[in-house]
């Protein structure tokens, strides 16, 4: 079964950082593009961040220059550091595989960022 | 706002068809033949539903089906369950910049 497992949230102060992972299974991690999409409280998906399987790197305006995002194959992992968190940022963050068309699918479970004071 | 303009809400009967748009521009739904549309129950991740415009991931129901005009995407559920009651997302590429624009989403409640 293929399976993505997000981690890493919780709350922060404005202006300060967070790491996320994601770990995948039953899949060959390093075959596939992988992406974060983010869906703050009561709203819709918003994509955050993207990476090919070469390590090619893809942003949203709205993260570009604070968040990083990155992959370990060999951990079958990927992770999101985040910095200068704003109020805005607050949201589900889900881990998800890209497909050929632009899809994506599977999803994590997602893990809940709060940045509050 | 989000890039790509949805209805915010939609109802059926159990047993009715509806569709619900998926609207968009000539830079993104209607420059590709990649739209997919997602589900999503209250609390849960959301779900693929259809991809590249028409086609069904393995395990959907063939009571999902989606379609494109022009800078228009549609999605279309036949024979309504109560379980098809979501929250409902269309989404297109975009471009190697933007990449992937999101629709606002849709409710479905089954009456």
């Amino acid at each position: 079964e293929v399976q993505l497992v997000e981690s890493g949230g919780g709350l922060v102060q404005p202006g300060g950082s967070l790491r996320l992972s994601c770990v995948g299974s039953g899949f060959t991690f390093r075959s596939y593009d992988m992406h974060w999409v983010r869906q703050a409280p009561g709203k819709g998906l918003e994509w955050v961040s993207g990476i090919g399987t070469p390590g090619d790197t893809y942003y949203s305006d709205s993260v570009k220059g604070r968040f990083t995002i990155s992959r370990e194959n060999s951990k079958n992992s990927m992770y999101l550091q985040m910095n200068s968190l704003r109020d805005g940022d607050t949201a589900v963050y889900y881990c998800t595989r890209g497909g050929s068309g632009g899809e994506f699918d599977p999803w994590g479970q997602g893990t809940l960022v709060t940045v509050s004071s | 706002q989000s890039a790509l303009t949805q209805p915010a809400s939609v109802s059926g009967s159990p047993g009715q068809s509806i569709t619900i748009s998926c609207a968009g521009t000539n830079s993104d739904v209607g420059n590709f033949n990649l739209v997919s549309w997602y589900q999503q129950h209250a609390g849960k991740a959301p779900k693929l539903m259809i991809y590249e415009v028409n086609k069904r991931p393995s395990g959907v129901s063939n009571r999902f089906s989606g379609s494109k005009s022009g800078n228009t995407a549609s999605l279309t559920i036949s024979g309504l369950q109560a379980e098809d009651e979501a929250d409902y997302y269309c989404c297109s590429y975009a471009g190697s910049r933007i990449f992937v624009v999101f629709g606002g989403g849709t409710r479905l409640t089954v009456l």
